[in-house]
């Protein structure tokens, strides 16, 4: 499976834009980068996902880079609801797979008020 | 749309008994499903894909004997816990996709199990 790196952690104040980043520099043509954050003791909540443009919905954005190796979901307005940890996958949809995600350690954000 | 019902949510059982748990997707119809376990202050990890009609596919080092998977209809899938001993005492998590299209993926609230 591709693997993708996170940072551990990161901050941000409410009402502030945040930028998470995650690199992916091993991912394939088929693979799609999603997005997940999960609350303590919930199920992840799917955020976004993208192929290669650049994808909005009413959650975030999701930034792709020209080459694919790296993509950063931008938060344009956190609240205090944001907080969570938020996990960069990819999915494979090609082979035997069945499309399973395989998930990372993911980027705890902490949003202070 | 695209809501994934988990039941129980919390369980606690005896060791040495076994436990059911039901992901049902209920406003979509899902061909695949994925079970996986997440222990406190650690990601999750995926135990097994389950497939309708056919049978699951563990992942290494899953025991599919202890881990019994059962997708019997398009909207429903179960995890049994057999034979539970406390070292099962986990957060179990289901997942689904509609079938035939490129959404992402919804889970379910998750089932706490307590093995003592």
């Amino acid at each position: 499976d591709a693997k993708t790196t996170q940072p551990n952690s990161m901050e941000s104040n409410e009402e502030e834009p945040v930028h998470l980043p995650c690199n992916h520099s091993t991912i394939s043509g088929t693979d799609y980068i999603h997005w997940y954050r999960q609350l303590p003791s919930q199920g992840p909540e799917y955020v976004i996902h993208g192929l290669t443009s650049n994808v909005n919905n009413r959650m975030a954005s999701l930034a792709i880079a020209e080459d694919r190796k790296s993509s950063t979901l931008i938060l344009h307005r956190a609240t205090l609801r944001d907080a969570a940890v938020y996990y960069c996958i990819l999915r494979d949809v090609g082979g035997t797979s069945y499309g399973k995600l395989t998930f990372g350690q993911g980027t705890i954000l902490t949003v202070h008020p | 749309g695209a809501v994934v019902s988990q039941h129980p949510s919390r369980v606690i059982c005896k060791s040495g008994t076994s436990v059911k748990i039901e992901c049902r997707s209920l406003d979509f119809q899902a061909t695949t499903m994925f079970w996986y376990r997440q222990f406190p202050k650690q990601s999750l990890m995926l135990m097994a894909t389950s497939n309708e009609g056919s049978k699951a596919t563990y992942e290494q080092g899953v025991e599919k004997d202890k881990f019994l998977i059962n997708h019997a209809s398009l909207t429903l899938s179960t995890l049994t816990v057999t034979s539970a001993h406390p070292e099962d005492s986990s957060f179990y998590i289901c997942s689904a996709r509609r079938d035939g299209t490129n959404y992402g993926y919804t889970f379910g609230s998750g089932t706490r199990l307590t093995v003592v």
